[in-house]
């Protein structure tokens, strides 16, 4: 069971376009979706958290602009990358945590973003 | 905020060794420790968690302790094999029933050598 899953693993994209990543909890609900980045050797790092029904939480230095999150759905979270640059290139991982208020949080495999 | 420090950054051991990797927080109201194992191109994957009302959890090969009052919790993994090698996060979190930002240690690279 907590089985998250991201779409699309991997995408490249030029410079200026932009691009959506979904992240969907497959057999279980969730209120909570957390979105981060991940560069080459480094943790993960924050990007906001977003709520069913609500506007995401971003965390500090994160454009909200730039990265626009939707949670549409108790299944359904998007993250945009608009207008994206080269250096929006990375790892991009969701995470989802269950209504039923546990606090564990389970990962999605992560999109690999290449801007050309 | 919280602050998770995590050592080693890389470890390498023979199989069938064992491998410990540490943590310690900072903020004594985190109460969950999850363990993550994140292979290479691939999400973490929880391994393993403990909450601070028990010290010490194990799950066949892998336990975790903690130590509250020294803020410190450890993953150890016994009999290691090959398919051990992976990045471990450890990471800290102050539950509180709604919004909860999960701080992570900055990984360990554990190599596992046949």
């Amino acid at each position: 069971g907590a089985v998250v899953s991201q779409h699309p693993s991997w995408v490249i994209c030029k410079s200026g376009t932009s691009v959506k990543i979904e992240c969907r909890s497959l057999d279980f609900q969730a209120t909570t979706m957390f979105w981060y980045r991940q560069f080459p050797k480094q943790s993960l790092m924050l990007m906001a958290t977003s709520n069913e029904g609500s506007k995401a939480t971003y965390e500090q230095g994160v454009e909200k602009d730039k990265f626009l999150i939707n949670h549409a759905s108790l299944t359904l979270s998007t993250l945009t990358v608009t207008s994206a640059h080269p250096e929006d290139s990375s790892f991009y991982i969701c995470s989802a945590r269950e209504t039923t208020g546990l606090d564990t949080q389970y990962f999605g495999p992560g999109t690999r973003l290449t801007v050309l | 905020g919280e602050n998770v420090e995590q050592h080693p950054s890389t470890l390498s051991v023979q199989e069938g060794d064992s491998a410990v990797i540490k943590c310690t927080y900072s903020d004594s109201a985190s109460n969950y420790f999850p363990w993550y194992k994140q292979e290479l191109g691939k999400g973490p994957q929880l391994i393993i968690d403990i909450r601070s009302n028990v010290g010490e959890k194990k799950d066949q090969r892998i336990a975790v302790t903690l130590n509250k009052t020294a803020k410190h919790f450890s993953l150890h993994i016994t009999e290691t094999q090959p398919e051990d090698s992976a990045v471990y996060f450890c990471a800290a979190i102050p539950y509180s029933g709604g919004y909860q930002k999960v701080t992570f240690g900055i990984g360990t690279k554990l190599q596992v050598i046949p």
